[in-house]
């Protein structure tokens, strides 16, 4: 799997949008960008994929960029429960293990 | 609610003891991954299991094994246990197929070895 790279941590307002950048420059082309979160010592839980194009579901967007090298997370208006590490894993689907690297903590502030 | 479960989901035990954890995946999927997180090492994974037999290894000590019963629930056993094996465990299912792969976590087992 790509190595991604994310920002250690990072504050939001609570009702703005979060956006959570991660860099995955050495994405091959059948890799996805997967992204999960975990809220204190729960399962990581799946929030959105994607391979080339944008993509949204009722959780959040996730914004590819044309080369593939980097992407963003958006949850559109960040609540106090979204407050969690999020993780950005490239995974070529396949079903193969998924590798955590640090994440981001995001701290979502009232 | 991701319907992978897990039991127990708390473990004191001491060193030297043996645990079984259980998993059980989500309902269709074949495929279950083991994953260990520990304060100083993050979320690793150390085995995966698909449709009864053995896929894929990573960082799993000797001491440490699992298999997946016909049933597809999987049991993680873990013997002659260190204060180092005090860390969550994690169990996520996908269908493992090439399209449909996005893994699903349990809410995991807090392994405390005293």
């Amino acid at each position: 799997d790509a190595k991604t790279t994310q920002p250690p941590s990072m504050d939001c307002a609570e009702g703005r949008a979060a956006n959570l950048p991660c860099n995955h420059s050495t994405i091959s082309g059948n890799e996805y960008v997967y992204w999960y979160r975990q809220i204190h010592s729960q399962g990581p839980q799946y929030i959105i994929h994607g391979l080339k194009n944008n993509e949204t579901n009722e959780m959040a967007s996730l914004i590819i960029t044309e080369d593939r090298k980097s992407s963003t997370l958006i949850l559109p208006h960040a609540t106090l429960r979204d407050t969690a590490v999020y993780y950005c894993i490239a995974n070529n689907n396949a079903g193969n293990m998924l590798t955590f690297g640090g994440g981001t903590r995001l701290m979502v502030k009232p | 609610d991701s319907g992978v479960t897990q039991t127990p989901k708390h473990l004191i035990t001491a060193t030297g003891q043996r645990v079984t954890l259980r998993c059980s995946p989500r309902s269709g999927d074949l495929s279950v991954y083991w994953y260990q997180q520990s304060l100083d090492q993050g979320l690793q994974f150390l085995i995966q299991y698909y449709n009864g037999e053995e896929r894929a290894k990573g960082n799993i000590l000797e001491r440490f094994s699992a298999q997946q019963f016909p049933d597809l629930h999987s049991e993680l056993n873990l013997s002659s246990l260190e204060l180092g094996d005090s860390a969550l465990y994690f169990c996520a299912s996908s269908g493992g197929t090439i399209l449909t792969d996005t893994q699903y976590f349990g809410p995991g087992t807090r392994l405390t070895v005293l």
